[in-house]
């Protein structure tokens, strides 16, 4: 299986502020068709996880443009590029190349 | 709107069995893969089960594998999942979600494994 890591676990950030997320994939994620199937999710405190980012860096329709996603081949990376209070919650990510999916641990984010 | 509403959860005995149901609405839904995740109580997320748009391809958790079943209906816009021989660690929040990719997700339905 895919093992997903991501780093921090835990990020307490001050309002306004960047952060960042890191993962690494224990395989390359790029699919015989060329494409990269890696997304990031936010499930905030008592929701169903959202996706954020497929593909390593496209946006789904609503995700505000302060997250950014970037990456390639095992390494990706989540930029938040000024955290609001409605940001937290916990990030994972998830490879969708190989079988079966696996996901990140979770990345905790908080407010300082 | 797309929505999935899942049910069908509750409390179980150890070896016994529960259905899940995922009722689907706003897309349509005969054209999409499927998906069921789950999320033990203060833990993470854990891919379980996918079917594909015509049920030529199904694919499973090691840790499901020969327990639970996937399944369609693509006439009731709904997705199931038939859980056999439960565990206690198979107690967790299951949320159906659209696609290969997760796309969109339900609300989830709450499993619980216990005597």
């Amino acid at each position: 299986d895919v093992v997903m890591t991501q780093s921090p676990l835990s990020l307490p950030v001050t309002l306004g502020q960047p952060a960042s997320i890191s993962c690494r994939s224990s395989q390359s994620l790029v699919h015989s068709d060329g494409n990269t199937y890696f997304n990031w999710f936010q499930q905030r405190p008592g929701q169903s996880p959202r996706r954020l980012i497929y593909k390593v860096s496209n946006r789904d329709s609503g995700v505000p443009d302060r997250f950014s996603g970037s990456g390639s081949g095992t390494d990706f990376t989540l930029k938040i590029s000024r955290v609001e209070a409605e940001d937290v919650g916990v990030y994972y990510c998830m490879q969708g190349t190989h079988w079966p999916r696996t996901f990140g641990q979770g990345t905790k984010v908080e407010i300082k | 709107e797309v929505q999935l509403v899942e049910s069908g959860g509750g409390l179980v005995k150890p070896g016994g069995s529960l259905r899940l149901s995922c009722a689907a609405s706003g897309f349509t839904f005969s054209t999409y893969s499927m998906s069921w995740v789950r999320q033990a109580p203060g833990k993470g997320l854990e891919w379980v089960s996918s079917i594909s748009v015509s049920t030529g391809n199904i694919y499973y958790a090691d840790s499901v594998k020969g327990r639970f079943t996937i399944s369609r209906d693509n006439a009731k816009n709904s997705l199931y999942l038939q859980m056999n021989s439960l565990r206690a660690e198979d107690t967790a929040v299951y949320y159906c979600a659209r696609d290969l990719q997760l796309y969109y997700w339900g609300q989830g339905t709450l499993v619980t494994v216990s005597s």
